[in-house]
């Protein structure tokens, strides 16, 4: 079964730091661009952030851009987003998500289940 | 403030047709990129409904259709039941290296 499952979320006070960590299985990790997409509570989806297959090239929103960085292990089937100097803003449920392949590789065709971020003093 | 733009809710009767507009900018849909649409069940992760504006990945009911056209796209969903009460969101790519989605469209079924 295609599965991604996030973890790492929780309580950290502003100005604070976070690593989120999404493993991967089910399918071949390696060959998919990965993004983080986040959901504030009672809004909308808002994407955070894309890494290619190879970790060679990387995306951000600006909202996110220099605070938060996105890396993988290939060879541990997982993502990570290293998250600093946190606002309160920033808290959301981050889900990771997988893009899809060739024609749809502009889609998140695979979405773990979330967790959440809540930045609070 | 959402780069895609939604209705906030739409409504329908069971068994009863909706359509759910998204509209976007020369820079994402104009700009020829796909629209791609999203079904959040209550308090459950998104999921990919329809990919490449009208293209239905499997285990999706043929119910639920898309189209696009210049600025804008639309999902339909036909014989609506009880378990499509959801937010849809649609989502495509932008000039600025972002991928954006609309603000969210919930479904009540009256």
């Amino acid at each position: 079964e295609v599965q991604l499952v996030e973890s790492g979320g929780g309580l950290v006070q502003p100005g604070g730091s976070l690593r989120l960590s999404c493993a991967a299985s089910g399918f071949t990790f390696s060959n998919n661009w990965m993004h983080w997409v986040r959901q504030g509570p009672g809004k909308g989806l808002v994407w955070v952030s894309r890494i290619d297959s190879d970790a060679s090239t990387t995306r951000y929103a600006d909202s996110v851009k220099g605070r938060f960085t996105i890396f993988r292990d290939n060879a541990k089937n997982t993502l990570y987003l290293q998250m600093n100097s946190l606002r309160a803003e920033d808290t959301a449920v981050y889900y990771c998500a997988r893009a899809g392949e060739g024609g749809t590789a502009y889609t998140f065709d695979i979405w773990g289940q979330g967790t959440m971020v809540t930045v609070s003093s | 403030q959402s780069v895609l733009t939604q209705p906030p809710s739409v409504s329908g009767a069971p068994g009863q047709r909706v359509t759910i507009s998204c509209t976007g900018s020369s820079s994402n849909i104009g700009a020829g990129y796909d629209v791609h649409w999203y079904q959040q069940l209550p308090g459950t992760a998104p999921k990919l409904l329809i990919f490449a504006n009208s293209n239905r990945p499997s285990g999706v009911p043929d119910r639920f259709s898309g189209s696009k056209s210049a600025t804008s796209a639309s999902l339909a969903i036909t014989g609506l039941q009880a378990g499509d009460e959801a937010d849809y969101y649609c989502q495509s790519y932008d000039s600025s290296l972002s991928w954006v989605f609309g603000g969210g469209t919930k479904l009540t079924v009256l």
